[in-house]
């Protein structure tokens, strides 16, 4: 199986600042990657994918990019409502794999 | 709009089985592949399964090969999740999730339900 990892784990940011978040996949899975967005006790929302675009009514300060096995999920000015976790997945192959998720805290 | 319902969850002794349900509407269920994502609780997401749209094909991940089966009711707008010889490891909340295209390739989950708790526990 594709092994995603995901990094920081943890990320503590102030409401305007730009932030990154960087998904490796084990092996290349060319631009085959989703980003997800979850709050606490609710299902996660699909913000990017084909590692690059912004799913329908996502706001536009949440960006992707990446190809092959390096991936970032950016957010140009954090607002309240972004502070959640957020996963990657790889999506090619069947066995789809999640990164282990970056927790996005308030400072 | 999109609606994914999942019922079914509960607690259940090891060994035993469940079967979990997902109800869908506000789309045409039958040109999407549905998949199967659990969270243990405090956890990461696992992809779990996956069928076609036309339900001729279903993929699993290694950790519930020949224990879990996904199927589909076409007719019902309904897709499933048959649970069987239970541990506690599967403990999660079960979620279903709608396949951006058919099933036939890979696809991210653009729709998601609300989940439905599985607790293996004697």
């Amino acid at each position: 199986d594709i092994q995603m990892t995901q990094s920081p784990s943890t990320l503590s940011a102030s409401v305007g600042d730009r932030v990154t978040i960087t998904c490796r996949a084990s092996q290349s899975i060319s631009s085959w990657l989703a980003w997800y967005q979850q709050k606490p006790g609710k299902a996660p929302k699909l913000l990017i994918y084909k590692a690059s675009s912004l799913e329908s009514g996502v706001p536009s300060r949440f960006s992707g990019s990446g190809f092959g096995t390096e991936f970032t999920l950016t957010i140009s000015s954090l607002q309240p409502d972004d502070f959640a976790t957020y996963f990657c997945q790889q999506y090619d192959s069947y066995s789809q794999t999640f990164g282990q998720g970056t927790k996005l805290e308030i400072k | 709009q999109v609606q994914l319902v999942e019922s079914g969850g509960g607690v259940v002794q090891p060994g035993r089985s469940l079967r979990l349900s997902c109800a869908a509407s506000g789309f045409t269920f039958t040109t999407h592949g549905m998949h199967w994502v659990r969270q243990a609780p405090g956890k990461g997401l696992e992809w779990v399964a996956v069928i076609w749209y036309d339900g001729s094909n279903q993929y699993y991940a290694d950790s519930v090969k020949g224990r879990f089966t996904i199927s589909r009711d076409n007719s019902k707008n309904t897709v499933y999740l048959q649970m069987n010889s239970l541990r506690a490891e599967d403990t999660a909340m079960y979620y279903c999730a709608r396949d951006r295209g058919a099933g036939t390739t890979a696809s991210p989950h653009d729709y998601w339900g609300q989940g439905t708790l599985v607790t293996v526990s004697s």
